[in-house]
């Protein structure tokens, strides 16, 4: 029983590169999300999607483009990485009830 | 938007003692408060939550409290045990918008 599933878990990059996060999820649910965390600042969302076809900005979208591809699949792209993005990134989902969230195992990203 | 705030940032109890982490929200129409648990290396975890016509919802050792008045809500842990050290998550959801808000996070230790 995998829930969500992000890859990859750890990467490096270099300022100005670009990455893209992956996330998907097993549960058939309608809403998926995307965070980070920083030390001290707990959990910020970025974007989220509250169904398949639909993206809204988060508290910090700047920076980040997103993808819901299909209800299971909901992708985080990075197209000029910045050393302030260096963070954990993490992806959730929710179902029935909205703000029951389902959170993956997270992405270690390293903006040098 | 909403804003939640959460207190202490950190928290260290002697086994056996009671913790309480309080929370304030700022979105009136937020209606759900659920709160997480982070064991390290890890994504949040759903331990409890409650609704807006709620005043108190207990499971076994962790309850929490909502005061909607005030804009407060906590959670309480009893007779705390070493697995019980994580870092805590509460949130502010307003369920018609499917947007979850956490608050900055308190990080427990439970002192053997």
């Amino acid at each position: 029983n995998a829930g969500v599933t992000q890859t990859p878990k750890f990467q490096v990059l270099k300022t100005g590169q670009s990455m893209t996060l992956q996330c998907a999820q097993d549960m058939n649910h309608n809403s998926m999300y995307w965070y980070r965390q920083d030390p001290g600042m707990g959990l910020r969302l970025i974007y989220y999607s509250a169904s398949e076809g639909t993206t809204d900005k988060g508290e910090v979208p700047n920076g980040y483009n997103v993808s819901r591809l299909n209800k299971r699949e909901f992708s985080l792209r990075l197209e000029s990485a910045a050393p302030s993005q260096t963070s954990v990134y993490f992806c959730a989902s929710s179902g029935q009830v909205a703000g029951e969230l389902f959170f993956g195992e997270g992405s270690r990203l390293t903006v040098l | 938007g909403e804003n939640v705030e959460q207190h202490p940032s950190t928290l260290s109890v002697q086994e056996g003692d009671s913790a309480v982490i309080k929370c304030t929200y700022s979105d009136s129409a937020s209606n759900y408060f659920p709160w997480y648990k982070q064991e390290l290396g890890k994504g949040p975890q759903l331990i409890i939550d409650i609704r807006s016509n709620v005043g108190e919802k207990k499971d076994q050792r962790i309850a929490v409290t909502l005061n909607k008045t005030a804009k407060h809500f906590s959670l309480h842990i009893t007779e705390t045990q070493p697995e019980d050290s994580a870092v805590y998550f509460c949130a502010g959801v307003k369920t018609s918008y499917d947007k979850v808000i956490f608050g900055p996070g308190t990080s427990l230790s439970v002192i053997p």
